[in-house]
């Protein structure tokens, strides 16, 4: 059974950068593309970008120029890294299994960003 | 990028009416496109996907439509448990885009 669990903190300061980790169990990391989504309170769904095993990567032109996606294959986890945050990044923020569609969810996690 | 339109924002509907959601892309996608359910404080569960193959242990009463820029999602008999939000989303290009959501409450 494929599971993925995100964590990090859940509040960030403006300015700051902000950090998460994606642990999968029931899969290896290395058989496909890993996704993050992201969700702000009461909004629709924003994708931030995927990697594949190669560590190749696709950024969303939006956040290309802050963000970081990258694996840790030993661990069998991926982890987001968005930079210089301000509060429009509030957001719940999920990995996801895939770079089309998505079958497997993390239960999200909720990132606010404040000074 | 490609925007996906939904439509209608909302929806109001009674156990057992049929209800369909459009989707449209603002370039041609062919049938790269899912459809998404999502729950209050859960994440979005695959219900379609390629346009019209229903996922997994999704039950039959949902079922997508279309390719191109038109996309339609139905449930032939709504349940208690299909009010929701749903979203679609395209994967021909990057950066993969979602609709803006239905939200379908209990008449």
């Amino acid at each position: 059974q494929v599971q993925l669990q995100e964590s990090g903190p859940g509040l960030v300061k403006t300015s700051e950068t902000l950090s998460l980790t994606c642990i999968v169990s029931g899969d290896s990391i290395r058989s496909y593309y890993w996704s993050w989504i992201r969700q702000p309170p009461g909004k629709g769904l924003e994708w931030i970008g995927y990697i594949y095993y190669s560590g190749s990567t696709n950024y969303s032109p939006s956040l290309k120029s802050r963000v970081t996606i990258s694996l840790d294959t030993p661990k069998n986890q991926l982890s987001l890294k968005l930079t210089s945050v301000t509060a429009a990044d509030t957001a719940v923020y999920y990995c996801a299994r895939g770079a089309n569609y998505y079958r497997y969810w993390g239960q999200g996690t909720l990132v606010t960003v404040s000074s | 990028d490609i925007q996906m339109t939904q439509s209608p924002s909302s929806l109001s509907a009674s156990v057992g009416d049929r209800v369909t959601i459009t989707c449209q892309a603002s370039q041609d996608i062919t049938n790269y496109l899912n459809w998404y359910q999502q729950k209050p404080g859960k994440a979005p569960k695959v219900l379609i996907y390629d346009a019209s193959k229903l996922e997994t242990g999704v039950p039959s009463r949902f079922s997508g439509s279309g390719s191109g820029t038109d996309f339609t999602f139905t449930i032939s008999s709504l349940q208690p448990e299909d009010f929701a939000t749903y979203y679609c989303q395209q994967f021909a290009n990057v950066p993969r885009t979602f609709g803006q959501g239905t939200k379908l409450e209990i008449k």
